[in-house]
């Protein structure tokens, strides 16, 4: 079975700074990869997503993602956070059928 | 054009009751997906159906839960009897089957189980 690993439960940036959260997925074929975010008490909202071609996505809010088959992961990256970044994201790869598999989800925390 | 739309968006129940979940998927999505999010967890696929039609339940956690979607419009995700263990938030979404798995998710109903 597929799976995906966010090694980071939490991270806290300041304002301003960079970001990136990891993942790694295991999957055997070539992965659809995505990047939902969750603000508190919603739902989630795709980011971004890879299914072929260039490996450097863009996504909505200014964040980027980029594949790397031989790393197994797809991370997540924004040049510069707001405070309104602050929400839990999560990194999902797509099963057989149409099923998402997601991973623990990564809390980004922002110090003004 | 609306969002998926979930009802109730809290319910509070005690055990032992039958708890019916309520999801509008987004007009024109063929998929439909209901989530289970617990701390312990994460997010879970409990069941996902395609054209109405149940595609895959091997998620769905005991035969006390069911999930029924009588037209393209409407799905409930009852519980009977609930038990505490079945507190989380619960979540519908949709999606185009031609959009593979872009799934657009609702606010999610809070179930806390007495």
């Amino acid at each position: 079975a597929q799976s995906v690993t966010q090694p980071d439960i939490h991270i806290t940036v300041s304002e301003g700074a960079s970001l990136e959260l990891r993942c790694n997925y295991s999957y055997g074929a070539t992965p659809y990869l995505f990047w939902y975010v969750q603000s508190p008490g919603q739902g989630l909202q795709l980011l971004l997503k890879y299914f072929s071609g260039d490996t450097l996505v863009q996504g909505i809010k200014g964040f980027e993602a980029e594949f790397k088959r031989s790393q197994s992961s797809f991370n997540l990256r924004k040049p510069s956070v707001h405070w309104s970044d602050a929400a839990e994201y999560f990194c999902a790869v797509q099963e057989y059928g149409n099923k998402l598999v997601f991973g623990a989800g990564t809390i980004l925390r922002v110090k003004s | 054009d609306a969002g998926v739309i979930q009802s109730p968006r809290h319910e509070v129940t005690e055990m032992g009751q039958e708890v019916t979940l309520r999801c509008k998927p987004i007009s024109g999505h063929d998929y439909l997906f209901w989530y289970r999010q617990t701390m312990m967890r994460g997010l879970e696929l409990l069941i996902y159906f395609n054209n109405n039609v149940p595609i895959d339940d091997s998620g769905m956690p005991e035969d006390r839960f069911s999930a029924k979607m009588p037209n393209a419009s409407f799905s409930t995700l009852k519980i009977q009897p609930s038990e505490p263990r079945d507190s989380a938030v619960y979540f519908c979404a949709s999606s185009y089957s031609n959009r593979v798995n872009e799934q657009f998710f609702g606010p999610g109903t809070r179930l806390t189980v007495l």
